[in-house]
Order: C-alpha cells, then sequence, then structure tokens
C-alpha cells in the first residue's frame, strides 16, 4: 500500500505552460518534502513545508501544504525544459526522520 | 554535487550471488539511510543508521543487512540475489537523526542488475 499518492504520473507539456502536481495521503505527516530526480542522479531536495496551509515559493515553483497536513501541490508556473524530471514528494513521520516517498510524477517540457 | 558518495555506481552480478554496496556520507553527517529505487515500487525506504547505530527499518528483506562503521561509512550487503533486486540503491546523509526538517542529501546511486 502506497502511502503518498501522486497524479498526474506522466506530464509532457510544451515550454510556458503551466501545471500542477499533487501529492495526496489519507495520514497526516509532520513535514513534506518535494525532490526532484534527473536520469542518473539521486534525488535533490527542493523544499520543505511543515505547517498546515503553508505556501512555499521558489522561483516558478509554487508549493502548498494542506491544511489538515495530509496533501501537497507543486505548481510550475511557465515550464521550461530544465524543469524536466522526476518529481517526487516525501513525508515525515515520527523521530527518526524515515521519508515515505510518493509515486513520483516524471514531467517532460518540450521545447 | 551533494558530497555522498556511492560505490560502486554499476553492479552486474548473478543470482544468488553477494554484494555490498558502500556509502560516504557528506562531512559531518551522523545519520545515513538507504533506500531502493525501481519501477513497480518506487522510491522505498531500507534501514537509517545514526553514529553506528541501527536507527529505523523498512520494507528491508532478511536477505539485506547493513552497516555504518565508526568513521560514519556504511555498507549495504545484499545476499541470495534474485532478479527481483534488480534496483538502484541510494544512499542519503544528513545531520541528526530525528530532528525535523532534517534535510537528506542523496547520492547518485548504485545500479544493481542481476542476471
Amino acid at each position: 500500500t502506497q502511502l503518498l499518492e501522486q497524479s498526474p504520473q506522466f506530464l509532457s507539456i510544451q515550454e510556458g505552460e503551466n501545471l500542477t502536481v499533487y501529492c495526496n495521503s489519507s495520514s497526516v505527516f509532520s513535514s513534506l518534502q518535494w525532490y526532484r530526480q534527473e536520469p542518473g542522479e539521486g534525488p535533490v531536495l527542493l523544499v520543505t513545508v511543515v505547517t498546515g496551509g503553508e505556501v512555499k515559493k521558489l522561483k516558478r515553483l509554487t508549493f502548498q501544504f494542506g491544511d489538515a497536513r495530509k496533501d501537497s501541490s507543486l505548481h510550475i508556473t511557465a515550464a521550461q525544459p530544465g524543469d524536466t524530471g522526476l518529481y517526487l514528494c516525501a513525508g515525515e513521520r515520527g523521530a527518526t526522520n524515515k521519508l515515505i516517498f510518493g509515486t513520483g510524477t516524471l514531467l517532460a517540457v518540450q521545447p | 554535487d551533494s558530497g555522498v558518495t556511492q560505490t560502486p555506481k554499476h553492479l552486474i552480478t548473478a543470482t544468488g550471488q553477494r554484494v555490498t554496496l558502500r556509502c560516504s556520507p557528506r562531512s559531518g553527517d551522523l545519520s545515513v539511510y538507504w533506500y531502493q529505487q525501481s519501477l513497480d515500487q518506487g522510491l522505498q525506504f531500507l534501514i537509517q543508521y545514526y553514529n553506528g547505530e541501527e536507527r529505523a527499518k523498512g520494507n528491508i528483506l532478511e536477505r539485506f543487512s547493513a552497516q555504518q562503521f565508526p568513521d560514519l561509512h556504511s555498507e549495504l550487503n545484499l545476499s541470495s540475489l534474485e532478479l527481483g533486486d534488480s534496483a538502484l540503491y541510494f544512499c542519503a546523509s544528513s545531520q541528526t537523526g530525528g530532528a525535523p526538517k532534517n534535510i537528506q542529501y542523496f547520492g547518485a546511486g548504485t545500479r544493481l542488475s542481476v542476471l
């Protein structure tokens, strides 16, 4: 059973378009992280959200943590080919810093 | 470059064999985590060590074991390998073992192919 479900699984868009990736769970997390992974590399942390309802912006990327801390979204404005990659959300539970990763969203931005 | 070093980058072996994957954490990081990434299961947490002691266990098979040495590097041992063990294995490190918002830095991974 996958605790964190991401949608969509795959997304292919044109440069300049906007998109939103969703990360949903029935479980509460103490924090939620978003990573981007490129081929042949490990995941790289983009942002951590901790407080329910929190919104964080990283240039053209906007991250939101749900009020109940069970879900999150990632919105990209004016996507660029450099945004191409696998986007993973990961929830943290308990004191061990163990991360539960989502199912992943593979994004391809065509020039 | 995350500062986490994993060796080897690629490993090809046969069913029934045993392999050892090595991870050197970032300088100053006490905690090491091992993850397995496969197409059907996604990225799954295996095990965590903190300053030499096992801290948390995830979906790690009994055929797999890990340890963290006094110099803080870690090894993941996979034995009696099966075709289904073919995957990317990632190591991550962080400064501490339990603080919220503790950032994990991932290595580039070891790609294991079991033939």
